[in-house]
Parts: structure tokens; C-alpha cells; sequence
């Protein structure tokens, strides 16, 4: 069973708007938590990571905001752009094996 | 940094052929290496782990003497599929996870290989 949940499976999105993709997880064991994106035909490429002690960290347009608590996190895309379109896809990992979400489609139209 | 480099990056070939895919870190040493299998519009779904010098550890469901993997470096691992069907035609992804001191490393893909199988 997935044992991240990703959320939506699609989003379209204006240039320059904001694209939020929202991640949960049951295992509080889970300790590492990358996104990754991916275009058509290739391989998923690391976009950011967080780990459990932080709750937000920021690099460039994109954002990750992580609540413990709750057991989820969120990849915020500021200023979105049309080579932003792209699938991402959450993961989360205990050791060194990492579980993936769904993955969402985004399309930045210009 | 940590590039990793997947070859070929498409292949045909007819039914019952068995096909060779390679794996490299580039610049880095790779203690432990992925292979992950994904159909359109899916996730990944990991098939097996592999480290360096020992045998891989295939996932629940994945028939190892089908999917036969080698990790004889630092740098190299290989996946054949052997005797291939139809059913196998995928679109096959490797990773590559550093030697690190502390801490989860994060993995590195490679641009995956279409594998068809006529």
C-alpha cells in the first residue's frame, strides 16, 4: 500500500501563480522527506529536502513546509513557470529506502 | 555533483532476448544502488536494493531470476532482464545513494531506460 499519500494528482496553474502539493504519511519513523521532479522520459531529479526537526525550509521559488505533528508536508512552487510544468513526486524515507507518493502533474499555463 | 548515468537509454528487442541495463555513478561512490521500474502516468516502484559486493534485495513480488542485478563496484551496477516478454516492457530507473557520515544520503536517478518488448 502507498504509505504517502499525495495530493492533488493534477493542478493547472497561471504563470506566476503558486502551485501547492500536499503530502501525508503514517510512519513516524520516517526521517527523511525529499521532492523530486520529473519530466517526460526522464528520471526523477532532487528538488529539496527537509528533515523532521525543521518546518519549513526554502530554496529559491520552491518551499517545503513540514508539520510533525500532523504528519504531512507541503511543496509550495512560488512564481510559477512554464518550465516548471513537470511531475513531482514527495517521498519519504526511513533508513535509506524511500516511499513515494502518487506524484502530481503540474501544468503552468503561460 | 552526483551524476548518475543510465545506459541505454531506450531498447527493442523481440520477445525471449535478454537485456542488459548499466548503472554508473559518475562522481561519486555509490554504496548502495536502486533499480525501480515506473509505468506511465505511475509512481516509482522500487524492485530491488543492491550493494556493493553483495547480493541484491529484491521486493516482495519481484522475481530475482528474472530481473538479475549485479553491483561488482563502487560505481557500476547492472540489471538484466532475462528472457523478456512483453509484460516487461517498462520504463526501468536506477538510483544511487553516496557513503554518508550522518543521516539518511539522498538518491540520485538516472534518465531511466525505455525498454520495449515487441
Amino acid at each position: 500500500q502507498q504509505q504517502v499519500k499525495q495530493s492533488p494528482q493534477s493542478l493547472i496553474v497561471q504563470k506566476g501563480g503558486i502551485s501547492i502539493i500536499n503530502c501525508a504519511y503514517e510512519n513516524t519513523a520516517f526521517d527523511y522527506f525529499p521532492w523530486y521532479q520529473q519530466f517526460p522520459g526522464k528520471g526523477p531529479a532532487l528538488l529539496i529536502a527537509i528533515r523532521p526537526d525543521v518546518s519549513e525550509k526554502k530554496e529559491g521559488r520552491f518551499t517545503i513546509s513540514f508539520n510533525k505533528s500532523a504528519k504531512q508536508f507541503s511543496l509550495h512552487i512560488m512564481d510559477s513557470q512554464p518550465g516548471d510544468s513537470a511531475t513531482y513526486f514527495c517521498a519519504a524515507s526511513n533508513d535509506y529506502k524511500l516511499s513515494f507518493g502518487a506524484g502530481t502533474t503540474v501544468t503552468v499555463r503561460a | 555533483g552526483a551524476v548518475v548515468s543510465q545506459h541505454p537509454s531506450r531498447v527493442i528487442c523481440k520477445s525471449g532476448t535478454s537485456v542488459k541495463i548499466e548503472c554508473r555513478s559518475l562522481d561519486f561512490q555509490a554504496t548502495t544502488m536502486f533499480w525501480y521500474r515506473q509505468f506511465p502516468k505511475q509512481s516509482l516502484m522500487l524492485m530491488a536494493t543492491s550493494n556493493e559486493g553483495s547480493k541484491a534485495t529484491y521486493e516482495q513480488g519481484v522475481e530475482k531470476d528474472k530481473f538479475l542485478i549485479n553491483h561488482a563496484s563502487l560505481t557500476l551496477s547492472t540489471l538484466t532482464v532475462t528472457s523478456a516478454h512483453p509484460e516487461d516492457s517498462s520504463f526501468y530507473i536506477c538510483s544511487a545513494r553516496g557513503q554518508g557520515v550522518v543521516g539518511n544520503q539522498p538518491q540520485h536517478f538516472g534518465d531511466g531506460t525505455r525498454l520495449s518488448i515487441l
